[in-house]
């Protein structure tokens, strides 16, 4: 079975740089996705990572280590509206697992 | 827009009743996912199909039943409903599988309310 574990909730300051974590135990492993999601809306995709190493995409990057079951979500120049829940999840079979998210609040 | 949609956006009911929620994948994707989000919880999985066939089920209660019809929309089906069923309902569609890598695009949801 998969298991996922995040931070419950973190808090930064506009213009700053957080980093969330992700550790996963999987009997199989093939990649990690993270979505954001505001409250009260539909999970949207950030990422996915398959290989070792760092992914950047503008302000988000993702990094992966397989060896150690991690994964972070960078976030840089932290804006109000990147205040959400970020959510890590991977593969079983055919289906998502996702972890229960880390609920970032930023602040001004 | 994610390009999946699901019907209806808000839905009250009472309790022991039967609803269908109702969903259309992204143009060209063959899988459907289900999820259930109650308050400040996480995403549970519910039940997946890819092309018409049941491909994996999560944590779904016997009351809950869904389908993937030819055209691949996809129906939930939540009867004798109770006050805990209230929750948020997801669909997501995906080219092939999440096995695979293919990312899931989620729909608004439709929010249940059992009173």
């Amino acid at each position: 079975g998969q298991n996922i574990d995040q931070p419950t909730e973190m808090t930064a300051t506009e213009g700053a740089i957080v980093q969330i974590n992700c550790t996963y135990q999987t009997s199989g492993f093939n990649g990690l996705f993270w979505y954001q999601q505001h409250a009260g809306e539909a999970p949207t995709f950030l990422s996915y990572n398959v290989l070792d190493g760092l992914e950047e995409k503008g302000r988000f990057s993702s990094f992966l280590s397989r060896s150690k079951g991690y994964s972070y979500l960078l976030l840089k120049e932290l804006q109000m509206k990147d205040s959400a829940s970020y959510l890590c999840a991977v593969p079983q079979a055919d289906k998502l697992i996702f972890g229960t998210g880390t609920r970032l609040q930023v602040f001004p | 827009d994610s390009g999946v949609t699901q019907t209806p956006k808000h839905l009250i009911t009472a309790t022991g009743q039967r609803v269908t929620l109702r969903c259309s994948p992204r143009s060209g994707d063959l899988s459907v996912y289900w999820y259930q989000q109650s308050l400040d919880q996480g995403l549970q999985f519910l039940i997946q199909y890819y092309n018409g066939e049941e491909r994996a089920k999560g944590n779904i209660l016997e009351r809950f039943s869904a389908q993937q019809f030819p055209d691949l929309h996809s129906e939930l089906n939540l009867s004798s409903l109770e006050l805990g069923d209230s929750a948020l309902y997801f669909c997501a569609s995906s080219r092939g599988t999440s096995g695979s890598g293919d990312e899931q695009y989620f729909g608004p949801g439709t929010r249940l309310t059992v009173t």
